[in-house]
């Protein structure tokens, strides 16, 4: 199947500081990709859905001025997290939608730990 | 999309059949199942999908019934890297629709 990245695997950043998360789908490209998140013993929740070249939509209840998303190539979405908190600390996971592929299927990066200290 | 319901949790030997039943009766004409599995720590890694037809693939067998309204998952001969949790999802295959994810079936492999 394709093949998503994500970047970095695990970090940690101090209360108050931004990070980003990178996004990248490897061997396709993605107009589209989504963003969720995912506290333990949960199931993964849709923050964001990410266009190529356009403002992303965001779920209800989730804050676009808090999780930025910018989707500027075909191949890659980033999201950051401004001012985190530590209760932002959660998996991070980013998606891509393989328009090519049968099934318009959609598939997953390795997700991403956040820890904020 | 049309809701799911799966058994909160299975066992299975290793060695034999894992058979992950689905529930979706409100389901569409024009929605797919889609199914993925999580592995501890790690991204969802899609499984199969299928309309109306049974599908298969290289992981497993997806037996659709002929009303569409439940489905089932099949690991052929699971072993223990299977263990994990399952999620049916049902979703239109075409423009931008997203996966919306349930609780899934945590699937226990026991040696």
């Amino acid at each position: 199947g394709a093949v998503v990245s994500q970047h970095p695997s695990w970090v940690i950043c101090k209360s108050g500081t931004s990070v980003k998360i990178e996004c990248r789908s490897l061997d396709f490209q993605a107009t589209t990709m989504f963003w969720y998140r995912q506290f333990p013993k949960q199931s993964l929740m849709l923050m964001a859905t990410s266009n190529e070249g356009s403002k992303a939509t965001y779920e209800q209840g989730v804050e676009k001025d808090k999780f930025l998303i910018n989707h500027a190539s075909l191949t890659l979405s980033t999201l950051t997290v401004t001012s985190a908190h530590p209760e932002d600390s959660s998996f991070y996971i980013c998606s891509a939608r393989d328009g090519g592929a049968v099934g318009n299927t959609i598939y997953f990066g390795e997700g991403s730990w956040l820890t904020v200290v | 999309d049309a809701k799911t319901t799966q058994p909160p949790s299975m066992d299975c030997a290793e060695g034999r059949a894992a058979n992950l039943p689905c529930n979706h009766s409100t389901i569409s004409g024009n929605e797919y199942v889609y199914w993925y599995r999580q592995i501890h720590s790690q991204g969802p890694q899609y499984i199969i999908h299928g309309l109306k037809n049974n599908e298969t693939n290289e992981m497993a067998s997806l037996i659709i019934t002929e009303d569409r309204k439940s489905s089932t998952l099949i690991l052929p001969h699971a072993t223990l890297r299977d263990t994990a949790v399952y999620y049916c999802i049902v979703r239109v295959n075409f423009g931008n629709e997203k996966l919306t994810f349930g609780t899934g079936t945590r699937l226990t492999i026991i040696p």
